[in-house]
């Protein structure tokens, strides 16, 4: 079974704290994405990666940086949280050019 | 760039038929997906077009125009756990990235 995880489904962080948000998926996809999901705006691309070592901005990357080592995991970086951070980030993977994204549970980060 | 409309919020009772539309603004993609997402849940893929015309899978079906920019998922004998926002997406051709509408909050009442 298709399986695409996140490191946690809460987090609550402080501004100006560095924030680490893991995803790790299972099914040797190439290509990984990074969205925030606030109400209103539907999912919004932050940042996405075609291979190892590899990235593209999204349309939103602005205050967010990405990691991507190892081909199963991409990480996203907030290296300063700030409020208006504060959202649903959810994790995708799929396989080529593929149609169908595989999305994790989701993190719903609280920044104060 | 891509944009895609949605309604937000759309309301039927069960065992009724609902279409949720979705029109875009596009120089060019490859198909139009459709994704449900359930409160506090992932979005999980529903179906894809390619071509123009009706794609069904059981009581979805899923409809493409690309002359009139134009889609829509219709969900048919709906049920309670149906609830649940409903996204269309397009991926671009020009970047490869699945760009989202804004979603569509389904409620179903018995």
């Amino acid at each position: 079974d298709v399986k695409v995880t996140q490191s946690s489904r809460y987090l609550v962080k402080r501004t100006g704290e560095k924030v680490f948000l893991e995803c790790v998926q299972d099914m040797d996809h190439e290509n990984m994405f990074w969205y925030r999901q606030d109400p209103g705006l539907g999912l919004r691309l932050i940042y996405f990666s075609y291979d190892v070592k590899m990235k593209e901005k999204g349309d939103i990357p602005e205050g967010y940086s990405v990691s991507r080592e190892k081909k199963e995991r991409f990480s996203l970086i907030l290296e300063s949280a700030s409020t208006n951070q504060t959202s649903m980030y959810l994790c995708a993977s799929v396989r080529g050019s593929y149609n169908e994204q595989f999305f994790g549970p989701g993190t719903r980060l609280t920044v104060l | 760039g891509q944009s895609l409309e949605q309604p937000s919020e759309v309301t039927a009772v069960e065992g009724a038929i609902v279409q949720i539309n979705c029109t875009y603004q596009t120089s060019g993609f490859y198909g139009l997906s459709w994704y449900q997402q359930h409160d506090g849940g992932a979005p999980t893929f529903l179906s894809y077009n390619a071509l123009d015309g009706l794609e069904e899978t059981g009581r979805f079906s899923s409809f493409l125009s690309r002359s009139d920019s134009y889609g829509y998922l219709l969900l048919q004998e709906l049920q309670m756990k149906d609830s649940a926002s409903y996204f269309c997406a397009v991926r671009d051709q020009d970047t490869d990235k699945l760009i989202f509408g804004t979603g569509t909050r389904l409620q179903v009442f018995p």
